[in-house]
């Protein structure tokens, strides 16, 4: 089992463009939330994925949407990015309850971006 | 969800025992106790969940009090590769549901 992948590790892009970030989700899982973590911070949520539909979002704009493929895996896409987008953005998968009992929420490695 | 309180950082000494409080006063009935591991540059990595009283497995114990207004991940033997920020997370987690909201985390170094 892979586990979460993301892709890219790392991105520089400049203010004004856009990103897509991409993720696949582990095996068995439908469920994929997308977070952000600045540095120093823990890391904040930005919105859930589940069937192939926004389920839940935090308090990102709507320059940050994403998209879930029927094979779960799921894209975050930032537009007009700003110096503060500079962060590592972190995917993590879930599904039904845990074979050992647990509500557990696997985290890929991430992806860092950074803005100039 | 509940907020959590825990202290920023600890220090400690390798095959000593460290305990990290978690304060959550406002826990709702069907919240769980979840705390997450995460090294630099890495994704978090669950540690361990429970509800009530405590749950032990093969990284590290968690005690749960009766009132619930407060948890401890306990880690028996520390090693120099704990060095990590702990998060404790409270919140209703059902099934894909699992919407988490992270605090800024205790900082733990393990010294030699």
């Amino acid at each position: 089992d892979a586990g979460v992948t993301q892709s890219p590790t790392h991105l520089i892009k400049t203010r004004g463009q856009q990103v897509t970030l991409r993720c696949s989700p582990k095996s068995g899982h439908d469920t994929v939330s997308w977070y952000q973590q600045a540095l120093g911070q823990g890391p904040q949520f930005i919105f859930q994925y589940y069937e192939e539909e926004e389920r839940q979002r935090g308090n990102f704009p709507d320059r940050f949407s994403g998209h879930q493929f029927p094979n779960y895996s799921s894209e975050l896409n930032v537009n007009a990015l700003l110096l503060g987008d500079s962060a590592l953005y972190l995917c993590a998968s879930s599904g039904a309850l845990d074979s050992t009992g647990t509500y557990e929420q696997y985290f890929g490695p991430g992806t860092r971006l950074t803005v100039t | 969800l509940a907020k959590t309180t825990q202290p920023i950082s600890m220090d400690s000494y390798e095959g000593q025992e460290v305990n990290i409080t978690c304060s959550h006063n406002n826990i709702a009935t069907n919240d769980y106790i979840t705390w997450y591991q995460q090294f630099p540059s890495q994704g978090p990595r669950f540690i361990i969940q429970g509800y009530k009283t405590k749950v032990t497995n093969e990284v590290a114990s968690l005690f749960i009090p009766a009132d619930r207004k407060s948890s401890t991940l306990s880690l028996p033997r520390v090693s120099l590769s704990d060095t990590a920020v702990y998060y404790c997370l409270v919140g209703l987690f059902s099934g894909g549901y699992n919407k988490l909201i992270f605090g800024a985390g205790t900082r733990l170094a393990v010294h030699p």
